[in-house]
């Protein structure tokens, strides 16, 4: 079935310093992919939208320039969360749609921000 | 503003009985509902899904039911396993159009005991 791979699955950084998430598809093309946040004992919340050569759509209360998503090709999403603060820290998760119709997710990233 | 609803953070089932999980939702453009199965620090993985024209769907050992006029949900697990044991989320979209983001409940953390 359709795979993304989500990486890194575990990164602990600094405050104030940046971390980039990846997210690639690896045996289909992703058109759109979804970016969702989720907090200990709470939804997954989504975050941004983007289609491949567009800009993302952020929902609302989503920081643009903090959490910058790239979708510039049909098989890699990246989510760099900029200048980490200890608030930041939760479980990052990417979602493509198929084209069936369904959706196939990341493993997810947890971020702790020390 | 939390438009699917889990108001059972938690269930506990013995094995072999039936795992009844509930959702309920308020937006009724939502026409697309799917059920997700998740371990801690891994992405969600797909078990059922149900469109607005249907009740019920049923694969295996799992049925979802719905009712639209109550706007309700529910996911049944028969006989329920000690491998059952995760956080079920659900969630629900404008349309069965992979294009949409998905909105997604808190979870019901499910324990199947032997």
């Amino acid at each position: 079935g359709a795979v993304v791979s989500q990486h890194p699955s575990r990164v602990i950084c600094k405050s104030g310093t940046s971390v980039k998430i990846e997210c690639r598809s690896l045996d289909f093309q992703a058109t759109t992919m979804f970016w969702y946040r989720q907090f200990p004992k709470q939804s997954l919340m989504l975050m941004a939208t983007s289609n491949e050569g567009s800009k993302a759509t952020y929902e609302q209360g989503v920081e643009k320039d903090k959490f910058l998503i790239n979708h510039a090709s049909l098989t890699l999403s990246t989510l760099t969360v900029t200048s980490a603060h200890p608030e930041d820290s939760s479980f990052y998760i990417c979602s493509a749609s198929l084209q069936d119709g369904g959706y196939t997710f990341g493993s997810g990233t947890r971020l702790t921000v020390v | 503003d939390q438009q699917v609803k889990q108001n059972s953070p938690s269930l506990s089932v013995q094995e072999g009985r039936i795992s009844i999980l509930n959702c309920d939702y308020t937006n009724s453009m939502f026409d697309y509902f799917l059920w997700y199965k998740k371990y801690p620090a891994e992405g969600p993985t797909f078990l059922i899904s149900i469109s607005s024209i249907k009740d019920k769907n049923e694969d295996g050992r799992f049925t979802v039911f719905l009712n639209k006029s109550a706007k309700h949900l529910s996911l049944h697990i028969v006989p329920s396993q000690p491998g059952d044991s995760a956080v079920y989320f659900c969630a629900a979209s404008p349309n069965s159009n992979s294009g949409y983001a998905l909105n997604f409940g808190k979870g019901t953390s499910l324990l199947v005991t032997p």
